[in-house]
């Protein structure tokens, strides 16, 4: 079956841009969790959906992060003003429900700010 | 801070040898326990886990063990195949807020043919 899917895997951008980074969570799943992941590093946290709403944002590093998920299913992380720091692979990952700890991962989307 | 370590960057082992890989942890609160594999390009995929309750579990050729006192665990894997290469990250979560996974930094697992 389908995985968790994201676009695009890798996103080159100039500093000051906006990006738009996009996951397809596994059919069924309600719980979406954003997280990311910088050179040398484990995956940090940075946000979990429940539905469609933003249960726990407390990881997104500052006002310039945003991530939404209107209908519940596909999730947009959105980075304004992007910085060079913002450099990093970001993952996403679904699950049945939060009470369910296994947590299933996509491939990624390397963005690359120069 | 870190509140999960895993102070081998790095790991080489012979095919058919034993591989361990460790993982310490700073947080008492953390009660349960995974590791999860991953290969370049893709993202982490579960390996095995343990809950806190238990010292030890088992799937296959792979095994956690848990030190509670210790605040430290290990990943088995006997024998090792040259398909298990790839970086192994320790995660841990926190009762009561079960979905945030804290992960360290991995170790990365050759084994040579």
């Amino acid at each position: 079956g389908a995985g968790v899917s994201q676009t695009p895997s890798n996103k080159v951008t100039e500093k000051g841009k906006y990006v738009e980074l996009r996951c397809d969570p596994i059919s069924g799943h309600t719980a979406l969790y954003w997280y990311r992941q910088s050179l040398g590093q484990g995956p940090e946290f940075l946000i979990y959906f429940q539905g469609t709403g933003a249960a726990d944002d407390s990881g997104l590093p500052n006002d310039r992060f945003f991530a939404v998920r209107p209908e519940g299913s596909v999730s947009t992380l959105k980075i304004q003003r992007t910085e060079r720091g913002d450099s990093a692979v970001y993952l996403c990952a679904s699950s049945l429900t939060a009470e369910n700890n296994e947590q299933f991962f996509g491939p990624g989307t390397r963005l690359t700010v120069l | 801070d870190q509140q999960v370590k895993q102070n081998s960057p790095s790991l080489s082992v012979q095919e058919g040898r034993i591989s361990i890989l460790n993982c310490d942890y700073t947080n008492s609160m953390f009660d349960y326990f995974l590791w999860y594999k991953k290969y370049p390009a893709e993202g982490p995929t579960f390996l095995i886990s343990i809950s806190s309750i238990k010292d030890k579990n088992e799937d296959g050729r792979f095994t956690v063990f848990l030190n509670k006192s210790a605040k430290h665990l290990s990943l088995h894997i006997v024998p090792s195949q040259p398909g298990d290469s790839a970086v192994y990250f320790c995660a841990a979560l926190k009762g009561g807020s079960n979905y945030k996974l804290t992960f360290g930094k991995g170790t990365l697992l050759t084994v040579n043919p």
